[in-house]
Protein backbone atom coordinates (compact mmCIF):
# COMPACT_ATOMS: atom_id res chain seq x y z
CA UNK A 1 0.00 0.00 0.00
CA UNK A 2 1.16 3.59 -1.03
CA UNK A 3 1.50 5.95 1.98
CA UNK A 4 3.17 7.67 4.28
CA UNK A 5 4.65 5.80 7.44
CA UNK A 6 6.10 7.60 10.51
CA UNK A 7 7.51 5.65 13.25
CA UNK A 8 7.85 5.39 15.88
CA UNK A 9 4.38 6.33 17.16
CA UNK A 10 5.25 7.45 20.75
CA UNK A 11 9.17 8.72 21.53
CA UNK A 12 10.26 9.48 25.18
CA UNK A 13 13.65 11.24 25.29
CA UNK A 14 15.28 12.50 28.29
CA UNK A 15 16.14 16.55 28.44
CA UNK A 16 19.07 17.26 26.88
CA UNK A 17 19.42 14.56 24.07
CA UNK A 18 18.98 14.68 20.25
CA UNK A 19 16.32 12.70 18.68
CA UNK A 20 15.56 11.80 15.29
CA UNK A 21 11.80 11.19 14.17
CA UNK A 22 11.86 9.07 10.88
CA UNK A 23 9.27 9.96 7.68
CA UNK A 24 9.06 7.75 4.41
CA UNK A 25 6.88 7.64 1.68
CA UNK A 26 6.62 5.05 -1.34
CA UNK A 27 4.27 7.49 -3.12
CA UNK A 28 6.95 9.12 -5.48
CA UNK A 29 6.32 12.52 -4.11
CA UNK A 30 8.74 15.11 -4.38
CA UNK A 31 7.75 17.40 -1.88
CA UNK A 32 8.08 16.30 2.13
CA UNK A 33 7.30 18.62 5.00
CA UNK A 34 7.44 18.72 8.59
CA UNK A 35 4.87 20.37 11.10
CA UNK A 36 4.41 20.48 14.79
CA UNK A 37 0.80 20.17 16.02
CA UNK A 38 0.00 21.80 19.75
CA UNK A 39 -3.46 22.50 21.32
CA UNK A 40 -4.90 25.68 20.37
CA UNK A 41 -2.12 26.29 17.73
CA UNK A 42 -2.50 24.60 14.82
CA UNK A 43 -0.53 23.20 12.51
CA UNK A 44 3.35 25.12 12.27
CA UNK A 45 5.73 24.24 9.34
CA UNK A 46 9.26 23.31 10.77
CA UNK A 47 10.88 22.13 7.50
CA UNK A 48 9.82 21.27 4.45
CA UNK A 49 11.57 20.15 0.73
CA UNK A 50 11.00 19.98 -2.53
CA UNK A 51 13.79 18.03 -4.34
CA UNK A 52 16.39 15.55 -3.16
CA UNK A 53 19.24 17.49 -1.26
CA UNK A 54 17.10 20.21 -0.87
CA UNK A 55 15.10 22.07 1.92
CA UNK A 56 13.39 25.05 3.44
CA UNK A 57 12.99 26.60 6.98
CA UNK A 58 9.44 27.15 8.09
CA UNK A 59 8.02 29.07 10.73
CA UNK A 60 9.46 27.41 13.81
CA UNK A 61 12.66 25.48 12.73
CA UNK A 62 14.68 27.13 15.59
CA UNK A 63 16.01 24.03 17.28
CA UNK A 64 15.17 21.24 14.63
CA UNK A 65 17.09 19.90 11.20
CA UNK A 66 16.56 17.89 8.61
CA UNK A 67 17.93 16.22 5.85
CA UNK A 68 16.72 14.79 1.99
CA UNK A 69 19.26 12.60 1.07
CA UNK A 70 16.62 10.44 -0.34
CA UNK A 71 13.19 10.64 -2.27
CA UNK A 72 11.25 8.52 -0.31
CA UNK A 73 12.84 9.99 3.15
CA UNK A 74 12.81 13.01 5.24
CA UNK A 75 14.18 12.65 8.76
CA UNK A 76 13.60 15.55 11.44
CA UNK A 77 16.18 15.53 14.23
CA UNK A 78 15.14 17.32 17.36
CA UNK A 79 17.84 18.67 18.88
CA UNK A 80 18.56 19.82 22.68
CA UNK A 81 18.37 23.58 21.43
CA UNK A 82 14.77 22.90 21.01
CA UNK A 83 12.85 24.46 24.18
CA UNK A 84 9.69 23.38 24.52
CA UNK A 85 10.35 19.68 22.57
CA UNK A 86 7.16 17.83 23.50
CA UNK A 87 4.21 17.99 20.47
CA UNK A 88 2.80 15.71 18.18
CA UNK A 89 5.19 15.75 14.64
CA UNK A 90 3.37 15.11 12.00
CA UNK A 91 5.17 14.63 8.60
CA UNK A 92 3.39 15.12 4.61
CA UNK A 93 4.18 14.88 1.68
CA UNK A 94 2.72 15.92 -1.92
CA UNK A 95 3.67 15.86 -5.92
CA UNK A 96 5.13 17.90 -7.83
CA UNK A 97 2.17 19.90 -8.80
CA UNK A 98 1.22 23.06 -6.93
CA UNK A 99 -2.11 22.67 -6.89
CA UNK A 100 -1.95 18.97 -5.15
CA UNK A 101 -3.29 18.66 -1.77
CA UNK A 102 -0.63 16.72 0.73
CA UNK A 103 -1.07 13.26 2.49
CA UNK A 104 -0.23 13.06 6.34
CA UNK A 105 0.91 10.40 8.04
CA UNK A 106 -0.40 9.20 11.69
CA UNK A 107 2.41 11.70 13.77
CA UNK A 108 4.41 11.05 16.62
CA UNK A 109 4.16 11.63 19.64
CA UNK A 110 7.27 12.96 21.67
CA UNK A 111 7.14 13.37 25.10
CA UNK A 112 10.63 15.07 26.53
CA UNK A 113 11.19 14.12 30.74
CA UNK B 1 4.74 35.61 3.81
CA UNK B 2 1.81 33.79 3.77
CA UNK B 3 -0.60 33.07 6.87
CA UNK B 4 -3.81 31.56 7.47
CA UNK B 5 -6.11 33.12 10.24
CA UNK B 6 -9.33 31.08 11.48
CA UNK B 7 -10.56 33.46 13.70
CA UNK B 8 -13.36 30.97 15.18
CA UNK B 9 -11.27 28.66 17.68
CA UNK B 10 -14.45 26.42 18.63
CA UNK B 11 -17.75 26.50 17.25
CA UNK B 12 -21.04 24.81 18.64
CA UNK B 13 -24.27 24.18 16.27
CA UNK B 14 -27.24 21.67 16.76
CA UNK B 15 -27.37 18.57 14.60
CA UNK B 16 -29.09 19.38 11.13
CA UNK B 17 -28.23 22.37 11.24
CA UNK B 18 -25.83 25.11 9.05
CA UNK B 19 -22.22 25.33 9.91
CA UNK B 20 -19.87 28.14 8.10
CA UNK B 21 -16.21 28.20 9.19
CA UNK B 22 -14.22 31.13 8.39
CA UNK B 23 -10.76 31.38 7.11
CA UNK B 24 -8.66 34.36 6.07
CA UNK B 25 -5.05 33.82 4.22
CA UNK B 26 -2.27 36.22 3.14
CA UNK B 27 -0.52 35.79 -0.02
CA UNK B 28 0.69 37.78 -2.48
CA UNK B 29 -0.77 35.88 -5.56
CA UNK B 30 -2.90 33.38 -6.39
CA UNK B 31 -2.86 31.28 -3.47
CA UNK B 32 -3.35 27.72 -3.81
CA UNK B 33 -6.36 26.92 -0.64
CA UNK B 34 -7.35 24.00 1.01
CA UNK B 35 -9.67 22.40 3.69
CA UNK B 36 -8.68 19.46 5.79
CA UNK B 37 -10.48 17.66 8.45
CA UNK B 38 -9.01 16.24 11.57
CA UNK B 39 -11.29 13.67 13.74
CA UNK B 40 -10.11 12.26 17.09
CA UNK B 41 -7.48 9.70 17.30
CA UNK B 42 -7.42 10.27 13.16
CA UNK B 43 -4.97 11.74 10.65
CA UNK B 44 -5.61 14.54 8.37
CA UNK B 45 -8.44 14.27 5.15
CA UNK B 46 -8.49 16.51 2.49
CA UNK B 47 -12.39 18.15 2.40
CA UNK B 48 -11.75 20.06 -0.82
CA UNK B 49 -9.27 22.03 -2.69
CA UNK B 50 -9.31 25.48 -4.52
CA UNK B 51 -6.97 26.42 -8.10
CA UNK B 52 -8.15 28.27 -9.89
CA UNK B 53 -12.05 28.66 -11.67
CA UNK B 54 -15.28 28.37 -10.46
CA UNK B 55 -15.09 30.25 -6.80
CA UNK B 56 -17.38 27.70 -5.53
CA UNK B 57 -16.00 24.51 -4.73
CA UNK B 58 -17.62 21.30 -3.49
CA UNK B 59 -16.17 18.64 -1.55
CA UNK B 60 -16.25 15.40 0.05
CA UNK B 61 -18.79 14.66 3.55
CA UNK B 62 -21.32 17.69 2.04
CA UNK B 63 -18.82 20.38 2.23
CA UNK B 64 -18.05 23.57 0.07
CA UNK B 65 -16.47 26.21 0.14
CA UNK B 66 -16.35 29.74 -1.64
CA UNK B 67 -12.97 31.72 -2.89
CA UNK B 68 -13.74 35.44 -2.47
CA UNK B 69 -10.55 37.42 -3.90
CA UNK B 70 -11.44 40.90 -2.40
CA UNK B 71 -11.84 39.31 0.80
CA UNK B 72 -8.87 36.79 1.06
CA UNK B 73 -11.37 34.51 2.69
CA UNK B 74 -12.12 31.11 1.57
CA UNK B 75 -15.34 30.15 3.97
CA UNK B 76 -16.54 26.45 4.40
CA UNK B 77 -19.94 25.68 4.76
CA UNK B 78 -22.38 22.77 5.19
CA UNK B 79 -25.90 23.37 5.07
CA UNK B 80 -26.98 20.10 7.44
CA UNK B 81 -24.34 19.52 10.10
CA UNK B 82 -24.25 15.62 11.13
CA UNK B 83 -22.91 14.22 14.44
CA UNK B 84 -20.19 12.54 12.62
CA UNK B 85 -18.81 15.89 11.25
CA UNK B 86 -17.63 16.79 14.84
CA UNK B 87 -13.66 17.52 14.27
CA UNK B 88 -10.68 20.02 14.13
CA UNK B 89 -10.92 21.77 10.76
CA UNK B 90 -8.20 23.38 9.47
CA UNK B 91 -7.64 25.57 6.06
CA UNK B 92 -3.92 25.95 4.60
CA UNK B 93 -2.31 27.96 1.70
CA UNK B 94 0.20 26.68 -0.47
CA UNK B 95 2.09 29.09 -2.78
CA UNK B 96 4.74 28.88 -6.17
CA UNK B 97 7.88 27.70 -3.62
CA UNK B 98 5.99 24.63 -2.30
CA UNK B 99 5.69 25.95 0.99
CA UNK B 100 1.94 25.06 2.68
CA UNK B 101 0.90 26.57 5.65
CA UNK B 102 -2.24 25.51 8.25
CA UNK B 103 -4.33 27.59 10.16
CA UNK B 104 -4.38 27.04 13.76
CA UNK B 105 -7.93 25.04 13.75
CA UNK B 106 -11.70 25.44 14.80
CA UNK B 107 -12.55 22.38 16.44
CA UNK B 108 -16.28 21.83 15.81
CA UNK B 109 -18.78 20.53 18.57
CA UNK B 110 -21.98 18.81 17.20
CA UNK B 111 -25.04 19.10 19.98
CA UNK B 112 -27.96 16.57 19.39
Amino acid sequence: DGGITQSPKYLFRKEGQNVTLSCEQNLNHDAMYWYRQDPGQGLRLIYYSHIVNDFQKGDIAEGYSVSREKKESFPLTVTSAQKNPTAFYLCASRTGILNTEAFFGQGTRLTVV
Amino acid sequence: AQSVTQPDIHITVSEGASLELRCNYSYGATPYLFWYVQSPGQGLQLLLKYFSGDTLVQGIKGFEAEFKRSQSSFNLRKPSVHWSDAAEYFCAVGGGDYKLSFGAGTTVTVRA
